[in-house]
């Protein structure tokens, strides 16, 4: 498996502003991924994080909203720009170790926008 | 595009029982990967078990086994000796072989909720 640590865990956001969520892996990692969980759904692909270059995003998603960034094999960020309370929902890292198949998650960032 | 479908919105099983949840998709690969996740209510999504799309056998984890039927498109989970914590989201996911050209990352069922009776 993999650590991943994903911060914050949780923040309550005014509309208008925005918001960075780091995700950092104990390991290098092939694959690093954003989903949302809006309530009580599933899980969407926003986009993979690409080291050393832009982001691909998935079909509804565009980086003006989630500018992303992974400058290492460790490391990623997601912002979510001038929120609205539509982008209320659970962020989640998840990342592929090389070798592997599977994906693994971090704990998600609940976010509320009011 | 791949669709996943779990047909069963929730579930409720006594505890020690067997149960077996549901999880179509459509695809037209023939080499692929399936997962089911668990996630309770912490959030933190966990995998439960994969299966190969290659591999006719199908594969088991402990009380965890899966119905992997690959001409009919189904991946049924089977929970046997239900526990307490067993109780959570379950979802089906869906993953093609690695690209790096984007279409890596997993689709999602909507997730079933399995209850467990004491």
């Amino acid at each position: 498996s993999a650590v991943i640590s994903q911060k914050p865990s949780r923040d309550i956001c005014q509309r208008g502003t925005s918001l960075t969520i780091q995700c950092q892996v104990d390991s290098q990692v092939t694959m690093m991924f954003w989903y949302r969980q809006q309530p009580g759904q599933s899980l969407t692909l926003i986009a993979t994080a690409n080291q050393g270059s832009e982001a691909t995003y998935e079909s509804g998603f565009v980086i003006d909203k989630f500018p992303i960034s992974r400058p290492n094999l460790t490391f990623s960020t997601l912002t979510v720009s001038n929120m609205s309370p539509e982008d209320s929902s659970i962020y989640l890292c998840s990342v592929v170790r090389p070798m592997n198949t599977e994906a693994f998650f971090g704990q998600g960032t609940r976010l509320t926008v009011v | 595009a791949q669709t996943v479908t779990q047909s069963q919105p929730e579930m409720s099983v006594q505890e020690a029982e067997t149960v077996t949840l549901s999880c179509t998709y459509d695809t037209s690969e023939s080499d692929y990967y399936l997962f089911w996740y668990k996630q309770p209510p912490s959030r933190q999504m966990i995998l439960v078990i994969r299966q190969e799309a290659y591999k006719q056998q199908n594969a088991t984890e402990n009380r965890f086994s899966v119905n992997f039927q690959k001409a009919a498109k189904s991946f049924s989970l089977k929970i046997s000796d239900s526990q307490l914590g067993d109780a959570a989201m379950y979802f089906c996911a869906y993953r093609s072989p690695y690209s790096g050209g984007g279409a890596d990352g997993l689709t999602f069922g909507k997730g079933t909720h399995l209850i467990i009776q004491p």
